[in-house]
């Protein structure tokens, strides 16, 4: 079936350090990709999306590429701050069906 | 808005016990999913609903029922709670099906532990 999978973390980096996460995906069709983040103690939330082929999705700073010839829909932003510290999950939507990695632990430091 | 409410926040069973998980959302939804989250694995989808009266399983389901009599609420119902069930559940919700509708809108957790 469909598949995610990203790079394992925990990352820790400085502020205004450049963040890359990386996400290759698994999928028959065409399916769309998002990331979700999680703030401490808090549910999931959509940070971007992106539907199709060399689609680029882009939320506070955050951009993530749909690349089918790499199957890859790595996330970047060029300066963290301290307030991006969260668990980001890449996923893919099959119809009804959500399928989520395992998630990258960020920590920011001042 | 409220959005997906979750109750209850923290739950601690004994094996054996049965509980419900509630979750309700006041945004119209059709479709409405739980999850569990485990270290290193990422979420898991146990069951969901695309509307009133219809469920159906997801990749975990073993363990749990669900049922949807109103378009508001999905409540998750643990039989004979196991050790195994110990995880943080999630619920969430989205309009409908298409590109347009994907996003989920998730409840803030239930973290259970079962000794």
């Amino acid at each position: 079936g469909d598949s995610v999978t990203q790079m394992e973390g925990p990352v820790t980096l400085s502020e205004e350090a450049f963040l890359t996460i990386n996400c290759t995906y698994t999928a028959t069709g065409y399916p769309s990709l998002f990331w979700y983040v999680q703030y401490p103690g808090e549910g999931l939330q959509l940070l971007l999306k992106a539907t199709k082929a060399d689609d680029k999705g882009s939320n506070k700073g955050f951009e993530a590429t749909y690349r089918k010839e790499t199957t890859s829909f790595h996330l970047e932003k060029g300066s963290v701050q301290v307030s991006d510290s969260a668990v980001y999950f890449c996923a893919l939507s099959d119809d009804y069906k959500l399928s989520f990695g395992a998630g990258t632990t960020v920590t920011v430091r001042a | 808005n409220a959005g997906v409410t979750q109750t209850p926040k923290f739950q601690v069973l004994k094996t054996g016990q049965s509980m419900t998980l509630q979750c309700a959302q006041d945004m119209n939804h059709e479709y409405m999913s739980w999850y569990r989250q485990d270290p290193g694995m990422g979420l898991r989808l146990i069951h969901y609903s695309v509307g009133a009266g219809i469920t159906d399983q997801g990749e975990v389901p073993n363990g749990y029922n669900v049922s949807r009599s109103t378009t508001e609420d999905f409540p998750l119902r643990l039989l004979s709670a196991a050790p195994s069930q110990t995880s943080v559940y999630f619920c969430a919700s989205r309009a409908g099906t298409g590109i347009a509708n994907e996003k989920l809108f998730f409840g803030s957790g239930t973290q259970l532990s079962v000794l």
